[in-house]
């Protein structure tokens, strides 16, 4: 079993739907969620970070974690074709060091015009 | 702006050759930097932990006498492929906290595509 477990994709959704990308983590344990956005060819991009159980929103995004279930899950709202990109699930597991994360295969989002 | 330099973004090298990456904070220092790999289609796995001013902590199944990474400095981390083989051919991805930041989080540099031919 992964750590980190992201359903690949691709996922494809129409411009100005939601989009619906979720994570699971076996480590119950785990202390801090994030996700962060990666183009093609570039590196990483932190778009959110989630602490505890609930909702957190800013902007288009709202990150979702529960716990209980192990899954965080992150939502995009009236999305665009520039959000087309992976998205990687990164998850600090319980007992690692400082800033050492663990992250999910990523999920291809493709939004079309 | 960007938080992490990583240089450089791209290199081609023969097989056998040794290979240098950069990675340094801008206007910050960083006592902790972290390296990553990707190989395509795949997520980030981690490498290993850069520590100023001591030894690197490497991920279980990496060489570290392949992988040579230096933090000498508070801004700077290198990491040294050695003696590289196609199959180290990947994108390395350096990243590094900010302090004062909230949380974890990470900022990254912005990658370099090694090819080795």
């Amino acid at each position: 079993q992964k750590e980190v477990e992201q359903n690949s994709g691709p996922l494809s959704v129409p411009e100005g739907a939601i989009a619906s990308l979720n994570c699971t983590y076996s480590d119950r344990g785990s202390q801090s969620f994030f996700w962060y956005r990666q183009y093609s060819g570039k590196s990483p991009e932190l778009i959110m970070f989630i602490y505890s159980n609930g909702d957190k929103e800013d902007g288009r995004f709202t990150a979702q974690l529960n716990k209980a279930s192990q899954y965080v899950s992150l939502l995009i709202r009236d999305s665009q074709p520039s959000d087309s990109a992976t998205y990687l699930c990164a998850v600090k597991m319980g007992g690692t060091s400082y800033g050492k994360l663990t992250f999910g295969q990523g999920t291809i989002l493709t939004v079309h015009p | 702006g960007a938080v992490v330099s990583q240089h450089p973004s791209r290199v081609i090298c023969k097989s056998g050759t040794s290979v240098k990456i950069e990675c340094r904070s801008l206007d910050f220092q960083a006592t902790t930097m972290f390296w990553y790999r990707q190989f395509p289609k795949q997520s980030l796995m981690l490498m290993a932990t850069s520590n100023e001013g001591s030894k690197a902590t490497y991920e279980q199944g990496v060489e570290k006498d392949k992988f040579l990474i230096n933090h000498a400095s508070l801004t700077l981390s290198t990491l040294t492929v050695t003696s590289a083989h196609p199959e180290d051919s990947s994108f390395y991805i350096c990243s590094a906290k900010k302090p004062r930041q909230g949380g974890e989080k990470l900022f990254f540099g912005s990658g370099t595509q090694l090819s080795v031919l």
